[in-house]
């Protein structure tokens, strides 16, 4: 079974800051990674994912994350946040060998950005 | 792009009595529905699998008879909490998969907070 530990269950930061959400991972097979993020009053969407190739991913608003295999680690970073970044991050693993859906979440990071 | 919609995003009920959550895909075809549970401060649970046109399958632990799943239609999918206690009181999400094996494909609704007095 497969289990994900986001160590951070919240993160304030001022506007303009760098922000490190941390998630690590168990499992006992290869897995794929993936961050959600979840607006309020909204449903989750996909932030970004590690399928395979490049250890280092990123998404069109800035973020990126890191696959670290040996750490068993998928780290979400930005440079400098936004006020509407603020928003809760989840953290997710998926046996490569089972149905997409069967994902196995993080207990979720609340960033909040101030001005 | 795809969009699930998930209905009600608040109930509050009384001891004893069902409730209904409805998890709709908008503007695809969904063969596969997935609800999670979330309480708070803690991650969100597979609790199980709908496929259209046959049986849920369930995650260890999970009663099938507690939680009824019913999945009638490509675009619908229904998850009926049975004789609801306080103990049930937690944040439904559901998600479905439009297909395919890339992460882009899965989609989630905005969740059902469901308070049991």
């Amino acid at each position: 079974a497969q289990s994900v530990t986001q160590l951070d269950s919240q993160v304030p930061v001022f506007e303009e800051a760098p922000v490190e959400l941390r998630c690590n991972y168990s499992s006992s097979v290869s897995v794929y990674l993936f961050w959600y993020v979840q607006y309020p009053n909204q449903g989750l969407q996909l932030l970004l994912k590690y399928l395979s190739g490049s250890t280092l991913v990123k998404s069109i608003n800035g973020f990126e994350a890191e696959f670290n295999k040996s750490q068993t680690s998928f780290h979400l970073r930005k440079p400098s946040v936004h006020i509407s970044d603020t928003a809760e991050y989840f953290c997710a693993v998926s046996d490569r060998g089972s149905t997409l859906g069967r994902l196995y979440f993080g207990r979720g990071t609340q960033l909040t950005v101030w001005p | 792009g795809a969009v699930v919609s998930q209905h009600p995003s608040r109930v509050i009920c009384k001891s004893g009595t069902s409730v209904k959550i409805e998890c709709r895909s908008l503007d695809f075809q969904a063969t596969t529905m997935f609800w999670y549970r979330q309480f708070p401060k803690q991650s969100l649970m597979l609790m199980a699998t709908s496929n259209e046109g046959s049986k849920a399958t369930y995650e260890q632990g999970v009663e099938k008879d507690k939680f009824l799943i019913n999945h009638a239609s490509l675009t619908l999918s229904t998850l009926t909490v049975t004789s609801a206690h306080p103990e049930d009181s937690s944040f439904y999400i559901c998600s479905a998969n439009l297909g395919g094996v890339k992460a882009e494909k899965l989609f989630f609704g905005s969740g059902t907070q469901l308070s049991v007095l």
